[in-house]
C-alpha cells in the first residue's frame, strides 16, 4: 500500500527566506505533481515531475524528483505572501494518492 | 471553457437522509474521479471511473455509489449520511494517452455538512 508523507505539514516563513518541503512516498512510481491549494478553492496543478532527475521551476518555486530516494522537494526561494496556501505532493500508484499537505503561511 | 463542474457547492443534510453529488467535465476526459478531504489528512480517493462504463472502489468507499452516466457526467451518492461524512468532495478528471503526463483537472469542491 503507497503511503505519501509531507513534511513539513505547517510552515511559517518571512518573506525572502528560502524553505523547501518533502514529501517522500512508500512504492516505486515515476510520476509525481505538485498542487497548491487556496483557502476555499480548488487544487492548481503546479508541476509534474515524470522521470528521475526531473526539476521543473517557476517563479520563486522549483520540484525536483528523486525516484531512487523516492523523495520530491519543493524549494520556495525569497519566499513572498502570495505563496500562501496549501501544498500537496500526489503519487501515481493505480490511481493518484496524495500527501496530507503542507500548510505555508508567508509572513511580511 | 468550464473544465470540471461540480453541484452543488454547499449541501447541509441530517443524518441519514440521502443526496447526489453531480460532476461533468467538458474536455472530452476519459476517466473521471471523486475525493474526499478532511483537514491533516490530503485527498483520499472515494470511487473513480477509469472509462465510460466503469467503477471502481478507491480508498475509502464505504457509504457511498457512483455512476458514470455518460463520458461527461460522474455522480456520487450518499444513500444514508452520516456525520462522518461531512468533508469537502472534489471531482476530477484526466484524459488517456499522456501516460498521467498531465495530472488531474479538479473542480471547485462540494462543502458537506451532515447533522
Amino acid at each position: 500500500e503507497l503511503k505519501v508523507e509531507q513534511n513539513p505539514l505547517f510552515l511559517s516563513m518571512q518573506e525572502g527566506k528560502n524553505y523547501t518541503i518533502y514529501c517522500n512516498y512508500s512504492t516505486t512510481s515515476d510520476r509525481l505533481y505538485w498542487y497548491r491549494q487556496d483557502p476555499g478553492k480548488s487544487l492548481e496543478s503546479l508541476f509534474v515531475l515524470l522521470s528521475n532527475g526531473a526539476v521543473k521551476q517557476e517563479g520563486r518555486l522549483m520540484a525536483s524528483l528523486d525516484t531512487k530516494a523516492r523523495l520530491s522537494t519543493l524549494h520556495i526561494t525569497a519566499a513572498v505572501h502570495d505563496l500562501s496556501a496549501t501544498y500537496f505532493c500526489a503519487v501515481k500508484y493505480n490511481d493518484m494518492r496524495f500527501g496530507a499537505g503542507t500548510r505555508l503561511t508567508v509572513k511580511p | 471553457n468550464a473544465g470540471v463542474t461540480q453541484t452543488p457547492k454547499f449541501q447541509v443534510l441530517k443524518t441519514g437522509q440521502s443526496m447526489t453529488l453531480q460532476c461533468a467535465q467538458d474536455m472530452n476526459h476519459n476517466s473521471m474521479y471523486w475525493y474526499r478531504q478532511d483537514p491533516g489528512m490530503g485527498l483520499r480517493l472515494i470511487y473513480y471511473s477509469a472509462s465510460e462504463g466503469t467503477t471502481d472502489k478507491g480508498e475509502v468507499p464505504n457509504g457511498y455509489n457512483v455512476s458514470r452516466l455518460n463520458k461527461r457526467e460522474f455522480s456520487l451518492r450518499l444513500e444514508s449520511a452520516a456525520p462522518s461524512q461531512t468533508s469537502v468532495y472534489f471531482c476530477a478528471s484526466r484524459t488517456w494517452g499522456t501516460g498521467y503526463s498531465y495530472g488531474y483537472t479538479f473542480g471547485s469542491g462540494t462543502r458537506l455538512t451532515v447533522v
